[in-house]
This record gives structure tokens, sequence and C-alpha cells, in this order.
């Protein structure tokens, strides 16, 4: 079965804080992608960060870094210097590739608050 | 560069109708995909289009029905509503090419409410 599992149904952080988001995922392919989308109040669904899963070096971007552990099938978000506007839900999925679709399957979701 | 526009923006149907969602994907991308959120079941996957074909279907009762059309943009049709396809329906386009090929972007989603 593929699946994704967020243990963490809400998270709360301190404004200026480093906050972890933990996921794991079950897949048998070997090629796939796996991303964090985080969908603020507006519902607006904004991808944050992608990593490739034959990639061994972690993905960053700006305040956002993932830590991938392959053979834990293993995807945690952290964010640094945490903002008020990181407020939102936070979904990890992923997606296989070279095959015959796109589908994200996505994990249930942590709700980060950020605190001032 | 437009992003993903969904239209339209709110819904209200009665049990028993049919409604007919929207989605215009970014320029230049060629993949879009439905998915349905609700509080209870969270994210699911409804179809994938790419060139006016399907790639694939989740697992929806067939009064969930889609189509591509030449230019990319997408519809969705849900017949004979029940109570429970009130959800935000959402719609993300890719390119399945280049660098950023599996990228999907979302657009802001049609919120449905079956009365």
């Amino acid at each position: 079965a593929q699946t994704v599992t967020q243990s963490q149904p809400e998270m709360s952080v301190q404004e200026a804080e480093t906050v972890t988001l933990s996921c794991t995922y079950d897949t048998s392919e070997n090629n796939y992608y796996l991303f964090w989308y985080k969908q603020p109040p507006s519902r607006q669904m904004i991808l944050v960060i992608r990593q490739e899963a034959y990639k061994q070096q972690n993905a960053t971007e700006n305040r956002f870094s993932v830590n991938f552990q392959k053979a834990a099938k293993s995807f945690s978000l952290k964010i640094s210097d945490s903002q008020l506007g990181d407020t939102a839900m936070y979904f990890c999925a992923f997606s296989h590739y070279g095959g015959a679709t796109n589908k994200l399957i996505f994990g249930t979701g942590t709700l980060l608050a950020v605190q001032p | 560069k437009a992003g993903v526009t969904q239209t339209p923006r709110y819904l209200i149907k009665t049990r028993g109708q049919q409604v007919t969602l929207s989605c215009s994907p970014i320029s230049g991308h060629r993949s879009v995909s439905w998915y349905q959120q609700t509080p209870g079941q969270g994210l699911q996957f409804l179809f994938e289009y790419f060139s006016e074909t399907q790639r694939n279907k989740g697992n929806f009762p067939g009064r969930f029905s889609g189509r591509q059309f030449s230019n990319s943009r997408s519809e969705m049709n849900v017949s004979t509503l029940e109570l429970g396809d009130s959800a935000l329906y959402l719609c993300a386009s890719s390119t399945l090419s280049g660098t950023a090929a599996y990228e999907q972007y979302f657009g802001p989603g049609t919120r449905l409410t079956v009365t």
C-alpha cells in the first residue's frame, strides 16, 4: 500500500524559533518525489519544497529544509526562524515518476501555529 | 505567469443536482489533476488528464467524471449530488517535462456545498 503518515496533528512554535514536522511514507517503488505543501487559512495549496528520491543531498529552500532518510522512509521538514506567516496546515506528499501517473498521495496534515 | 485558476470559487447545490467545475492550468502545463479535500477523508485524488486523455482515476463512483480540452483546460462534473460531496475541490497542473516536471501547482479551489 502507498501511504503517507504524519503523526503530529498539531504543533506550536514561538516566532523566530525552529520547528520540525515529521513524515513517514510507504511505497515499493524506487522512483518518486517527495513534497511538502503548505495550506494557509486561505486554502491555497502552496508548494514549499521537493526532494527527488534518487538524490542523497537534502533539499533546502531558504528557511525550509528537509531531512530525507530513504532507508527509513522518513521525510521531515524543518522550518527555521519561524514567522507568523508560516501558520498553516502542512501536508507531506509523494508521487511516482516514470510511470503512467503523476498523482499525489497526501498525509493527513500537521496544523502549525506560530505564536508571537 | 498566471497561476492555476478555478471557477466558480463557491457553489451551493441541492441534492440530486449536477455540477460542473472548471480549471485553467498554468500556461504551458499539459497535465491537470483533481483532488477532493474533506475534513473526514483528507485529500483524495480524483483524476488526472494529459493531452486530453485520462491517465489515472481515483476510487470515486461513476458520478464523478472529467475531461480535458485541447487548450489543456479541464472540467469535472458530479452528477446526482449527495451531501457527502460537499468538499473543497482542488485542481493542480504540471508540465511533465523538464526539471520541474512533477511539481504540481494548485488553484485556489472550488468550495462546493450540497444541501
